[in-house]
């Protein structure tokens, strides 16, 4: 089956700076991978996803990169704020399956 | 539209005790599943359903129960609570061909 990993579990970077959490896979008929921000007590929500059939997703200061190849995703935060700070979790689906998630990532955003 | 809704927010078990977590959602979607969140442990899938009557087990699936009568409800039986079973729980939904998945506010149970 699935798995999926996820690095690094802790991150801490200056308001400002940029933040990259990057994900890996194993099954390569995964072909959806979102990624969630899960505020302290709250729900997951997401807030960006990427095919397989596309490289690079931009929205605003959030960006998703796809290496199909080498099996692996990365989420790219810019000019991080205080509001950022949160755990994101990384995912791999693919139709027939099931969403499985990685172990999530803690970003601190530091003022 | 409401989304994805869960009742209890909050629940307080004694071992042994049984229970259903509830689970609504009016977009109509074909998938539902339901997740376990504990501590470090990211979210783990307990069981899943891709249409009424239709549901499998996911990778924790041994103490809970589903069924899935219709489209919008999905319920989760615990059937004899274990301390083990202390953990936050998701519910979620996704509409098949588009797969982005929506999550209930979740559900925080402790066995005691």
């Amino acid at each position: 089956g699935e798995n999926v990993e996820q690095h690094p579990s802790t991150l801490s970077v200056q308001e400002g700076d940029s933040a990259v959490i990057k994900c890996t896979y194993s099954d390569s008929a995964s072909n959806y991978f979102p990624w969630y921000k899960q505020e302290l007590g709250k729900r997951p929500q997401l807030i960006i996803d990427i095919r397989s059939n596309v490289g690079e997703k931009k929205d605003q200061r959030i960006a998703v990169t796809l290496n199909k190849t080498a099996k692996h995703f990365s989420l790219h935060i810019t000019e991080t704020q205080p509001e950022d700070s949160a755990v994101y979790f990384c995912a791999a689906y693919n139709y027939g399956q099931n969403f499985v998630f990685g172990p999530g990532t803690r970003l601190s955003v530091l003022p | 539209n409401a989304g994805v809704t869960q009742t209890p927010k909050f629940q307080v078990l004694k071992t042994g005790q049984s229970m259903t977590l509830q689970c609504a959602q009016d977009m109509n979607h074909e998938y539902m599943s339901w997740y376990r969140q504990d501590p470090g442990m990211g979210l783990r899938l307990i069981h899943y359903s891709v249409g009424a009557g239709i549901t499998d087990q996911g990778e924790v699936p041994n103490g809970y129960n589903v069924s899935r009568s219709t489209t919008e409800d999905f319920p989760l039986r615990l059937l004899s609570a274990a301390p083990s079973q202390t953990s936050v729980y998701f519910c979620a939904s996704s509409q098949v061909g588009t797969d982005t998945q929506y999550f209930g506010p979740g559900t925080r149970l402790t066995v005691l």
